[in-house]
């Protein structure tokens, strides 16, 4: 079946740094989306990507779909102690989402 | 954005008893259900996915005789852990995806989570 390898597994960062997060995949994939989930709670979404070469911000989330439609990328810039959580990757094909195994981001104040 | 609800957030019960979790899609009309199981610090498990009106598609190694799915209507999907067991506790949250006003969401959204123990 469809895999995403997502990378890294987890980063320790100190307030104020940029991040970026990835997911490849050796299948094809029509639609990017970029989840995070909180402790506790269920994923929440925050950018979908629709089409190759497509870069999409929300605030200072920046996403991006990768011309070959086999990976994308997250960066996070400036960040605070609130973007702490596990971020996820998917890749949807045909109404059907295959999950990266998730980044697990702290930020220390 | 699409907003999908879960009930209870919490349960906590005596092994043996059988446990029902709601999931609900407030603002759009759910066509496809999707119900996950996820343990600490790990990913995502999809169990099972279900169409309105259809029986349910479970993943490989999901028992479907003990997780019942039910999608009897556009807005609800319900998941019963029967005759649950302390190694069913887990993480549950459901996920949808579906329409609204005649427009078809690409992007599956989740519920709050149940958070099940059992004792």
């Amino acid at each position: 079946g469809q895999q995403l390898n997502q990378s890294p597994q987890s980063m320790f960062i100190q307030e104020g740094e940029d991040v970026s997060m990835n997911c490849t995949s050796s299948s094809i994939f029509n639609t990017w989306l970029w989840y995070k989930q909180d402790p506790g709670e269920g994923p929440v979404l925050l950018i979908a990507l629709y089409k190759a070469g497509e870069l999409t911000s929300n605030g200072r989330l920046t996403a991006q779909f990768g011309i070959t439609r086999k990976d994308s990328f997250l960066n996070i810039s400036a960040s605070i102690p609130s973007d702490v959580g596990i971020y996820f990757c998917a890749g949807r094909n045909a109404g059907k989402s295959t999950f990266g195994d998730g980044t697990t981001l702290t930020v220390k104040p | 954005g699409a907003v999908v609800s879960q009930h209870p957030s919490r349960v906590i019960c005596k092994s043996g008893t059988s446990v029902k979790i709601e999931c609900r899609s407030l603002d759009f009309q759910a066509t496809t259900m999707f119900w996950y199981r996820q343990f600490p610090k790990q990913s995502l498990m999809l169990m099972a996915t279900s169409n309105e009106g259809s029986k349910a598609t479970y993943e490989q190694g999901v028992e479907k005789d003990k997780f019942l799915i039910n999608h009897a209507s556009l807005t609800l999907s319900t998941l019963t852990v029967t005759s649950a067991h302390p190694e069913d506790s887990s993480f549950y949250i459901c996920s949808a995806t579906g329409t609204s006003g005649g427009s078809s969401y690409n992007e599956q959204f989740f519920g709050p989570g149940t958070r099940l123990t059992v004792l």
